[in-house]
C-alpha cells in the first residue's frame, strides 16, 4: 500500500486552464502538506493543513486554492495556469510532531 | 527565520570512497535536522534526522550526521560510496516539533552525487 498517494504522476496542460492535483495518505497522520520544486530542484512549502485546518499558508498566488475535506487527503487546485507553474508538487504527510513522508510527487508542464 | 546551506551543488566521488555531503543550517530556536535522498523521479526519502537526542546520528543505506552547534553544521557521511548512492541529497531544518501545528521544513539547495565506478 502506497502511504502518501498523489494523482495524477504527470499533467500537460494549456496555459489559463485550471487543473487539480489529488493527495491521499493512509498513514493516519495528523498534518498534510503541499511543496513546489522548481526546476533548480529547490524545494518549498507551500500550504500545510493540520486535522483539515489550514495552518501554514506561504506566499502563494491565490489561483492556488488547497482542500482537505478530511485529515486523509489534502487536493491542491489551480486556476489560471501559467507558464511559471511548471514545476513538480509534492505531497506530505507527518503525525503531530512527527517527520514526514512524501508522496512520488505530480510534474506540472504548462505549455 | 531558518535557513540551510548546501554547500556544493554536485559532488562526485568513486566507488568505494567517502561521501562528504555538507550542511550549514541558521535557526533561532534549537532546531531539528533532516538529510532526504531524491532518486530521480520520485519523492524524497529520509535518511537521519536529529531531533536532540545523540549528536551522531545512523540513519539508513549506512549514512550518518554529526550534529555541531558550534559549527551549526549537519554534514552528512557515508565510509564507502555505492552506484546506487547516485542522487539527490537534501538537508532540512525545522523549528522544535510544535504539538498541535504543522512542522514547517526549511530546505536547503541540493547536493547531486554522482558515483564513478
Amino acid at each position: 500500500d502506497t502511504a502518501v498517494s498523489q494523482t495524477p504522476k504527470y499533467l500537460v496542460t494549456q496555459m489559463g486552464n485550471d487543473k487539480s492535483i489529488k493527495c491521499e495518505q493512509n498513514l493516519g497522520h495528523d498534518t498534510m502538506y503541499w511543496y513546489k520544486q522548481d526546476s533548480k530542484k529547490f524545494l518549498k512549502i507551500m500550504f500545510s493543513y493540520n486535522n483539515k485546518e489550514l495552518i501554514i499558508n506561504e506566499t502563494v498566488p491565490n489561483r492556488f486554492s488547497p482542500k482537505s475535506p478530511d485529515k486523509a487527503h489534502l487536493n491542491l487546485h489551480i486556476n489560471s495556469l501559467e507558464l511559471g507553474d511548471s514545476a513538480v508538487y509534492f505531497c506530505a504527510s507527518s503525525p503531530t510532531g512527527g517527520g514526514y513522508t512524501f508522496g512520488s510527487g505530480t510534474r506540472l508542464t504548462v505549455v | 527565520a531558518q535557513s540551510v546551506t548546501q554547500l556544493g551543488s554536485h559532488v562526485s566521488v568513486s566507488e568505494g570512497a567517502l561521501v562528504l555531503l555538507r550542511c550549514n543550517y541558521s535557526s533561532s530556536v534549537p532546531p531539528y535536522l533532516f538529510w532526504y535522498v531524491q532518486y530521480p523521479n520520485q519523492g524524497l526519502q529520509l535518511l537521519l534526522k536529529y531531533t536532540s537526542a545523540a549528536t551522531l546520528v545512523k540513519g539508513i543505506n549506512g549514512f550518518e550526521a554529526e550534529f555541531k552547534k558550534s559549527e551549526t553544521s549537519f554534514h552528512l557521511t557515508k565510509p564507502s560510496a555505492h552506484m546506487s548512492d547516485a542522487a539527490e541529497y537534501f538537508c532540512a531544518v525545522s523549528d522544535q516539533m510544535i504539538k498541535a501545528a504543522g512542522n514547517k521544513l526549511t530546505f536547503g539547495g541540493g547536493t547531486r552525487v554522482l558515483v564513478k565506478p
